[in-house]
């Protein structure tokens, strides 16, 4: 079956540091979108994208993030200079259409650890 | 503010207990999904909902559109279902999540 594959699943880095986390969606789906939480926090709505570009952001998803399609295949997110409190786990999700009836497959997720 | 509420936050039953987690939201939606989160964190999709009622195997879930409300009902609930289920709903790109019902099946 296929699934959403995320990779690292677990980063540490130091704070200042930029990070890029990466995500392979299923082949066929259009839209992606990335997803955090904080330990014992809710998920937490980033960022949608589609047509190579940003269609949706949150409050949260601010000039430190990004996010690109660089090969067709992969979906990124970078963090440019990671703060103690980006220390989550990120979660890659895609699906095959937008809007109505959306039916969002997830990654695994990557722990982001900064110290 | 919060545009999704589950209750109960915890939830501990007897193996073979049915089990009700409720979800209620508070804006328009397209759809509302209920998800399972595992101990080690992964989400799986469980139930994507526009109306009315949805099985997979012992799990049912429900939506009232008019109420704003909906429920996740596992029948004959088994210690491996013991995990974090979460409501979230899909408003044109975007979506909400509830803050997850913690759930232990005790064998």
């Amino acid at each position: 079956e296929p699934e959403v594959t995320q990779t690292p699943s677990h980063q540490v880095t130091q704070m200042g540091q930029e990070v890029i986390l990466r995500c392979v969606p299923i082949s066929n789906h259009l839209y992606f979108y990335w997803y955090r939480q904080i330990l014992g926090q809710k998920v937490e709505f980033l960022v949608s994208f589609y047509n190579n570009e940003i269609s949706e952001k949150s409050e949260i998803f601010d000039d430190q993030f990004s996010v690109e399609r660089p090969d067709g295949s992969n979906f990124t997110l970078k963090i440019r200079s990671t703060k103690l409190e980006d220390s989550a786990m990120y979660f890659c999700a895609s699906s095959p259409q937008g809007g109505r009836n959306t039916e969002a497959f997830f990654g695994q997720g990557t722990r982001l650890t900064v110290v | 503010k919060n545009e999704v509420e589950q209750s109960p936050q915890n939830l501990t039953a007897q193996e073979g207990e049915f089990i009700t987690i409720n979800c209620s939201y508070s804006v328009g939606i397209s759809a509302l999904h209920w998800l399972q989160q595992h101990p080690g964190g992964g989400i799986v999709s469980l139930f994507m909902l526009s109306s009315g009622k949805k099985k997979h195997g012992r799990l049912i879930a429900t939506i009232n559109i008019q109420e704003k409300h909906s429920s996740l009902h596992i029948t004959a609930s088994h210690p491996r279902d013991s995990a974090v289920y979460i409501c979230a709903v899909s408003t044109g790109n975007q979506f909400y999540f509830g803050t997850g019902t913690s759930l232990t099946v005790i064998p």
